[in-house]
């Protein structure tokens, strides 16, 4: 296992059309985090899984987005009806549930709405 | 919530030990955490330390913990031109792992 992996890399989409990021997490982590990051800025929290479970969603979550984990593996967020202002790095990362302190983060997906 | 604040940039000698400062508002944070990124790339976990801790040592990497202030640093001894990137503090905030970063503090190691 390589570590959390994101696809795609990055993504270049028009205004309006809806996009769809992966992330796979390491095997054995039962806990999946999205974050949301924009240019000169932290990520921000947006939503977290525990297994198939979305236990949290942030505000930053608008009805336009969202996220699944059907089986309690790989994550989808997806985002509809996009706007200039997604455009971020999509940051996935993933725990242990006894070690929750420990979160490995992916690479990330760069969207660029145009 | 939780503010996090970080000075923006620090530059530093090759050799010379880096110190990067970190303030917060919410001292419930059980864990604070400092995190490095490289352009391009995600977040990569350096050290983290426990909320009833003043420090801890990890080879080159020294965290102090200041409660009464709220403030967190991470001294990085020896720096090297690797050592160049963006370095993140956060604290958990709620359950889980659920984090709040600072701005991030650009370290840039000159020859």
């Amino acid at each position: 296992d390589t570590g959390v992996s994101q696809n795609p890399r990055h993504k270049i989409t028009k205004r309006g059309q809806n996009v769809t990021f992966r992330c796979d997490p390491i095997s054995e982590h039962n806990r999946l985090y999205w974050y949301r990051q924009t240019l000169g800025q932290g990520p921000e929290f947006l939503t977290y899984f525990q297994n198939e479970a979305q236990l949290e969603k942030s505000r930053l979550l608008s009805d336009r987005f969202s996220a699944e984990r059907p089986k309690g593996s790989f994550s989808t967020l997806e985002i509809q009806r996009t706007e200039q202002g997604d455009s971020a790095m999509y940051l996935c990362a993933s725990s242990t549930y006894r070690a929750a302190t420990e979160a490995f983060f992916g690479q990330g997906t760069r969207l660029t709405v145009v | 919530g939780e503010d996090v604040e970080q000075s923006l940039f620090l530059s530093v000698r090759e050799g010379d030990s880096s110190v990067i400062n970190c303030t917060y508002t919410d001292s419930s944070s059980t864990y604070l955490y400092w995190y490095k990124q490289e352009p391009g790339a995600g977040l990569q976990l350096l050290t983290y330390i426990f909320s009833n801790m003043d420090m801890k040592q990890d080879q080159r990497l020294t965290v102090l913990l200041n409660k009464k202030d709220k403030h967190l640093s991470l001294r990085i001894a020896d720096t090297q031109t690797g050592d160049s990137a963006i370095y993140f503090c956060a604290g958990n905030t709620g359950t889980a792992s659920k984090l709040t970063f600072g701005t991030g503090t650009r370290l840039q190691v000159t020859l």
